[in-house]
């Protein structure tokens, strides 16, 4: 079976701007959740999705934003980027209530 | 509001010598616990979670709800052991986990 797949892998941005990253789960998983991880902060929960809705949803500002589509694929747009948006963004697929399964990550360098 | 703690940023352990890495958290309702490892170059992946009470790659954790912890140990360690590894929660029906910031183990030869 396939493992989460996360594109673009690196991203490089400058201030301002905004990008959009993309999370593919594992077949049959309908639960997908975003993570942010830095050095200063560690991993922290942003949103997670499930059954294209919103369930959950971390302490991050309105820039942070998410979406999933029918097919279970989830999308995150970061709007307005600041310097400290640099991080690696995890995002994570479960069947529903169980394990979560990572990917690689999406490294998000923002100049 | 929920926390996890994971007081040693950094461990060193010899091969073949007892390690446990610590976890304290808080939480008011029911926990679920997990352990995620992450070997370097590689992402991050479930150890084990409390409500298996298996025991992976050696590897056990038992809940205590008294003291609220959940310690990771292994009798003997061993150099692929070396990574950085991460306590979490998760609590209601959601899927968020809230993480320690982790503890980098080495073992040394």
């Amino acid at each position: 079976k396939a493992g989460v797949t996360q594109t673009p892998r690196y991203l490089i941005k400058t201030r301002g701007q905004q990008v959009t990253l993309s999370c593919s789960p594992i077949s049959g998983h309908r639960s997908v959740s975003w993570y942010q991880q830095t050095p200063g902060q560690g991993l922290q929960f942003l949103f997670e999705y499930f059954s294209e809705t919103q369930r959950n949803k971390g302490n991050f500002p309105g820039r942070f934003s998410g979406r999933q589509f029918s097919n279970s694929r989830s999308e995150m747009n970061v709007s307005t980027l600041e310097l400290g948006d640099s991080a690696l963004y995890l995002c994570a697929s479960s069947l529903g209530q169980d394990t979560q399964y990572f990917g690689p990550g999406t490294r998000l360098t923002v100049l | 509001a929920q926390r996890v703690t994971q007081p040693e940023k950094l461990l060193s352990v010899f091969k073949g010598a007892p390690v446990e890495l610590k976890c304290n958290y808080s939480y008011s309702g029911s926990p679920e616990l997990f352990w995620y490892v992450q070997y370097s170059r590689q992402r991050l992946q479930l150890l084990l979670r409390h409500i298996s009470r298996e025991s992976i790659k050696g590897f056990t954790a038992d809940l205590n709800k008294g003291e609220t912890s959940f310690h990771l140990k292994k009798p003997f360690a061993q150099e692929e052991d070396s990574a950085m590894y991460y306590c979490a929660l998760s609590s209601g029906s959601a899927r968020q986990l809230t993480f320690g910031s982790g503890t980098q183990l080495t073992v040394l030869p």
